[in-house]
């Protein structure tokens, strides 16, 4: 079966500091991959998404992820992190084949401090 | 435009007892699905549906029944709740692009079965 896995499960940082979420998914042929956010209390959102061109890919609130194939990865990447980013980060993917379902990863919960 | 709309936002159960969650989308969406989300597990997919009167299984469907009558509704009933569907239920919507999905999300429900 495709697997998402999300090695960090829980960040802290201080407001300012940088941010990089690793994301591996399994070999599966063609994907498409995406980060989405949960706030807290609230629904998923999409942060951003990557089908297929440039692997660095730009999202909302500053968010960027970069697709390198040769590692299976799509790792979240934000230069400097506000209060307002705490909240559960998962990284998605779909494959060829079955294209219209989404595999999470567990999670991420980020916890910035002020 | 509501986007993707669940009820109720919370339910407490008995274990036994049936219940429906609604969800219902104004977005004409073709593809709609019902995911669970677990501590430590992030989303997994129970049920989801191509377009009205076509539904199918996703990874973790036991004890979980879905219909897909028209296009905007997609209910998840719980025939005999048990203590293990203790949960927080997602429906999602979506349009394809470029062969994938880009899915919205509802606000969810939290379900207690005691």
């Amino acid at each position: 079966a495709q697997s998402v896995s999300q090695h960090n499960h829980h960040v802290i940082l201080s407001e300012a500091a940088s941010l990089e979420l690793g994301c591996n998914y399994s070999y599966g042929g063609t994907v498409n991959l995406f980060w989405y956010v949960q706030y807290p209390g609230q629904h998923l959102q999409l942060l951003l998404k990557y089908f297929s061109g440039d692997p660095l890919v730009k999202g909302i609130k500053g968010f960027e992820a970069e697709f390198i194939k040769s590692k299976f990865s799509f790792n979240l990447r934000k230069p400097s992190v506000q209060w307002s980013d705490t909240a559960e980060y998962f990284c998605a993917v779909t494959y060829s084949g079955s294209a219209r379902q989404l595999t999470f990863g567990s999670g991420t919960q980020l916890t910035v401090l002020p | 435009n509501a986007g993707v709309t669940q009820t109720p936002k919370f339910q407490v159960l008995k274990t036994g007892q049936s219940m429906t969650l609604q969800c219902a989308q104004d977005m004409n969406h073709e593809y709609m699905s019902w995911y669970r989300q677990d501590p430590g597990m992030g989303l997994r997919l129970i049920h989801y549906s191509v377009g009205a009167g076509i539904t199918d299984q996703g990874e973790v469907p036991n004890g979980y029944n879905v219909s897909r009558s028209t296009t905007e509704d997609f209910p998840l009933r719980l025939l005999s709740a048990a203590p293990s569907q203790t949960s927080v239920y997602f429906c999602a919507s979506s349009y394809s692009e470029a062969g994938s999905n880009i899915q919205y999300f509802g606000a969810g429900t939290r379900l207690s079965v005691l």
